[in-house]
């Protein structure tokens, strides 16, 4: 039973544009919500996260968004570069030690 | 600091043969979690380990087990392969504490084909 949604396998977008990328969750359990970015032949590597107390993180040029009642987050990218093409994962972890992950987002951003 | 290191990066077997995977955390993290990519399903959670105990199992057949050990390297063993287990086995470690989230950082994965 997948807990984590991200519906879109992929987004294409422009460089220097913005790149939104969704992720829906199921659990009300869920507290912490992170992304994480993963290149071929790597392990993916933590980007952002938010607590479930917050409805917004930023950290240079991305901010997550949490809208609790939809059970909805949003990773946005500004502006996007060629570096960010890279499968994109949403976790969420109601425990201290489990993350639950959506199927990845593969992002392409072209020149 | 050096980073988590998973080793082999790669492995062919056959069906019904048995592996292990070698996972060694960053130093001083006590928390080793694994989970199971394959095309589409994303990651998928295994288990975890604190302190050579498994805190936590995720919704896998018992063919797949683990254990850790007093440094806190762990070890998975899948047993019996299906063609099904082919995937990216994934190993993450975290310093473990329950009081807050602690940041999983992932190593490289090993790469299973099953044939």
């Amino acid at each position: 039973d997948q807990q984590v949604k991200q519906n879109s396998p992929s987004l294409s977008v422009q460089e220097g544009r913005i790149s939104i990328l969704n992720c829906d969750y199921t659990n009300s359990m869920f507290d912490y919500f992170l992304w994480y970015k993963k290149y071929p032949a790597e392990g993916p590597t933590f980007l952002i996260s938010i607590s479930s107390i917050k409805d917004k993180n930023e950290d240079g040029r991305f901010t997550v968004f949490l809208n609790k009642s939809a059970k909805h987050l949003s990773l946005h990218i500004v502006p996007s570069q060629p570096g960010d093409s890279a499968v994109y994962f949403c976790a969420a972890s109601a425990s201290r030690y489990k993350l639950s992950f959506g199927a990845g987002t593969t992002v392409t951003v072209r020149a | 600091k050096a980073g988590v290191t998973q080793t082999p990066r790669y492995l062919i077997k056959t069906r019904g043969q048995q592996v292990t995977l070698s996972c060694s955390p960053i130093s001083g993290h006590r928390s080793v979690s694994w989970y199971q990519q394959t095309p589409g399903q994303g990651l998928q959670f295994l288990f975890e380990y604190f302190s050579e105990t498994q805190r936590n199992k995720g919704n896998f057949p018992g063919r797949f087990s683990g254990r850790q050990f007093s440094n806190s390297r762990s070890e998975m063993n899948v047993s019996t392969l299906e063609l099904g287990d082919s995937a990216l086995y994934l190993c993450a470690s975290s310093l473990g504490g329950l009081a807050s989230y602690n940041e999983q950082f992932f190593g490289p994965g090993t790469r299973l084909t099953v044939l």
